[in-house]
C-alpha cells in the first residue's frame, strides 16, 4: 500500500519561530507536493518538487521555503511563523502518469 | 489558466437518499478529472480517476463519476447515501505534461439520519 507519512498530526508554535514540516514517502515517486487547507479556499499549493534537491513554487510560496534532500523526503520550512499561516498542511506524492497525488494525513499547525 | 468549480459548498441528504456533487472545469482540451474524499481530521483519499475512454467511470465506496465534455463537468454521484459518507469532497483537475493538479474549493457534505 502506497504509504504518505507527516511528522506531526498537530502543532502549535510561537510567532516568529521556524517551523519545520517533514514528511515522507515509500513509493519511490519523485514528484512531491505541500498543500495548505483553509475552510472555503479549498488546496492551494505551496511548492512541489519534481526530484531530489529540484523545486518548484506553487501558488502561494511567500513566507515558505522547502528542502528535498533525499527522494523520500520533503520538508517545508516556515522561516520565521506568522499567525496567518495558521492551516492545516497537507503532503502529497504523485506517479509519474497518471498523474494520482496520495496524501499525508496532514499537520495542523496553530501559531500563536 | 485552468480552474476547477464547485459550486455546492455544503450539500444535506438523508442517509438511503441519492447523491450528486457537482464539478465544473474550465480547460481548452480533456484533462485529467480525479474525485477524492476527505473524512474529518484526515488527508485525502482518491475516490476515482478519469483520463481517457468510457466517460462513466467507477470508484470506490460505490461512487461513480460522468465525464461530460460539452458541459466541461465530471459529476459525482452515489445512488444513495449512507453515514459513513459524511465528508468533504474535492474534486481535481490535471494537465497532461503539468506537474501539478488544480482543486476545487470542496464541497462538505452531512448527511441526516
Amino acid at each position: 500500500d502506497v504509504k504518505v507519512t507527516q511528522s506531526s498530526r498537530y502543532l502549535v508554535k510561537r510567532t516568529g519561530e521556524k517551523v519545520f514540516l517533514e514528511c515522507v514517502q515509500d513509493m519511490d515517486h519523485e514528484n512531491m507536493f505541500w498543500y495548505r487547507q483553509d475552510p472555503g479556499l479549498g488546496l492551494r499549493l505551496i511548492y512541489f518538487s519534481y526530484d531530489v534537491k529540484m523545486k518548484e513554487k506553487g501558488d502561494i510560496p511567500e513566507g515558505y521555503s522547502v528542502s528535498r534532500e533525499k527522494k523520500e523526503r520533503f520538508s517545508l520550512i516556515l522561516e520565521s511563523a506568522s499567525t496567518n499561516q495558521t492551516s492545516m498542511y497537507l503532503c502529497a506524492s504523485r506517479t509519474e502518469t497518471p498523474y494520482e497525488q496520495y496524501f499525508g494525513p496532514g499537520t495542523r499547525l496553530t501559531v500563536t | 489558466a485552468q480552474s476547477v468549480t464547485q459550486p455546492d459548498i455544503h450539500i444535506t441528504v438523508s442517509e438511503g437518499a441519492s447523491l450528486e456533487l457537482r464539478c465544473n472545469y474550465s480547460y481548452g482540451a480533456t484533462p485529467y478529472l480525479f474525485w477524492y474524499v476527505q473524512s474529518p481530521g484526515q488527508g485525502l483519499q482518491l475516490l476515482l480517476k478519469y483520463f481517457s475512454g468510457d466517460t462513466l467511470v467507477q470508484g470506490i465506496k460505490g461512487f461513480e463519476a460522468e465525464f461530460k465534455r460539452s458541459q466541461s463537468s465530471f459529476n459525482l454521484r452515489k445512488p444513495s447515501v449512507h453515514w459513513s459518507d459524511a465528508a468533504e469532497y474535492f474534486c481535481a483537475v490535471g494537465i497532461q505534461g503539468a506537474q501539478k493538479l488544480v482543486f476545487g474549493q470542496g464541497t462538505r457534505l452531512t448527511i441526516n439520519p
